[in-house]
């Protein structure tokens, strides 16, 4: 099974409009990181946000907010009011175990390309 | 501050031909990361490293890769022979503290072309 899905391939938002970009995991651990990377075509891998599995809240970073829904296993990032830098390849991680200094086992979503329109 | 530095940019060699990628992680980070990068398979985890030992290189393709961390401060990522099917962009990213959130800082990438 995945570790890390993410199902919409492509995207396309209005400027100034919220989207939404899906991610969902499968773990065992009960210690375990969710990111979200962006890479825009430059090519660098940017870190955005991170949610840690005991989170109470959920992480916002400026326009950036994780949907965390433990039950579900998903951690969609949202985007709040669009911008067109926002247009890149947007990747969810997984970081297994970790916590007490021990191994981290990283696995990474195919990414979803998010194009924003003016 | 300097992020994770790696070198060079671009490598285009012919099969055969030894590369060796080198990457330089954010001073005080303990834990380092090599991946691949392609269209076909994504962005995929090859060795990690904490504090200079390889903990997981179960990602190391085949015994053409091979991974060394002599010190704190410096990796290198080597494949002998290339082959063709090796071009691909290779990150190098590290870490901090393991209690932390643990987020990866990537560096800029090698865009490696084997002809």
């Amino acid at each position: 099974a995945q570790k890390i899905t993410q199902t919409q391939p492509g995207m396309f938002v209005q400027e100034k409009e919220a989207v939404t970009l899906d991610c969902t995991y499968d773990t065992s651990d009960p210690s375990y990181g969710l990111f979200w990377y962006k890479q825009p075509s430059s090519g660098e891998m940017i870190f955005l946000i991170y949610q840690g599995s005991y989170d109470q809240q959920n992480a916002t970073e400026g326009r950036y907010s994780l949907n965390f829904q433990k039950a579900r296993k998903s951690a969609n990032l949202v985007i709040s009011a669009s911008q067109l830098g926002d247009s890149a390849m947007y990747f969810c991680a997984m970081r297994e175990g970790g916590l007490s200094g021990g191994y981290q086992k990283v696995t990474f979503g195919t990414g979803t390309k998010l194009q924003v329109i003016p | 501050d300097a992020g994770v530095i790696q070198s060079p940019r671009h490598e285009v060699t012919e099969m055969g031909q030894e590369v060796t990628l080198r990457c330089k992680p954010i001073s005080g980070h303990n834990s380092l990361f090599w991946y691949r990068q392609t269209m076909m398979r994504g962005l995929e985890l090859l060795i990690y490293f904490n504090n200079n030992v390889p903990i997981d290189d179960s990602g190391m393709p085949e015994d053409r890769f091979s991974a060394k961390m002599p010190n704190a401060s410096f990796s290198t990522l080597k494949i002998q022979p290339s082959e063709p099917r090796d071009s691909a962009v290779y990150f190098c990213a590290s870490s901090l503290n393991p209690a932390g959130p643990l987020e990866q800082y990537f560096g800029p990438g090698t865009r490696l072309t084997v002809t």
